[in-house]
């Protein structure tokens, strides 16, 4: 398996412009998880979905974050309009309840709000 | 919620020596506690993980050992090796929600 797939790897845009950050999990796994990254507030858990369907929200910042699942292969964050402080790297994770709990974790993307 | 705080934030050691790092959670209700160690411009990996039910568990030159009572648990690395220099979390979570909360990491540095 490739593992858990974040794509763009590295995203600058200007404040103002909306963000689409994706994500496509292990395949099989039915759990997702978006964090954000940074050096102030370490790894925060933003939202999660199980079976494609948000569990936890209660994470994302505010209105302008949004997140979602239209199928067990692909899901979407985004951010509109972005703003600086948004600057971090996000991260998506995947994992397979009755499992171990093991998160799988993508290899981020960094985004740069300037 | 669940809070867990880590420390020290930054470690230094000589190659060969041992590292510790410690969590402590504030949840009574949680019972997985997984340890992910991240390396430069990549995404946290698990590198071991232990249950509410075990006190103690060893791979290799990991271990890590857990006080329900005193609500801690610990990161023990021996001999360490250069390659071992990276951020290491430590998370908390209960059995079914699948939801961690991670500490604030620490970067360890294993100097040769």
């Amino acid at each position: 398996d490739a593992g858990v797939i974040q794509s763009p790897r590295h995203e600058v845009t200007e404040m103002g412009q909306e963000v689409t950050l994706r994500c496509k999990p292990i395949s099989g796994h039915d759990y997702l998880f978006w964090y954000r990254q940074t050096m102030m507030r370490g790894l925060e858990l933003l939202i999660y979905f199980n079976n494609n369907v948000p569990i936890d929200d209660s994470g994302m910042p505010e209105d302008r974050f949004s997140a979602k699942m239209p199928n067990a292969s692909f899901s979407t964050l985004k951010i509109q309009p972005s703003e600086p402080r948004d600057s971090a790297v996000y991260f998506c994770a995947s994992l397979t309840s009755g499992s171990n709990n093991e998160q799988f974790f993508g290899p981020g993307t960094r985004l740069t709000v300037l | 919620g669940e809070n867990v705080e880590q420390h020290p934030s930054t470690l230094s050691v000589q190659e060969g020596d041992s590292a510790v790092i410690k969590c402590t959670y504030s949840d009574s209700a949680s019972n997985y506690f997984p340890w992910y160690k991240q390396e430069l411009g990549k995404g946290p990996q698990l590198i071991i993980d232990i249950r509410s039910n075990v006190g103690e568990k060893k791979d290799q030159r990991i271990a890590v050992t857990l006080n329900k009572t005193a609500k801690h648990f610990s990161l023990h690395i021996t001999e360490t090796q250069p390659e071992d220099s990276a951020v290491y979390f430590c998370a908390a979570s209960t059995s079914g929600t699948y939801k961690y909360i991670f500490g604030t990491g620490t970067r360890l540095k294993v100097l040769a």
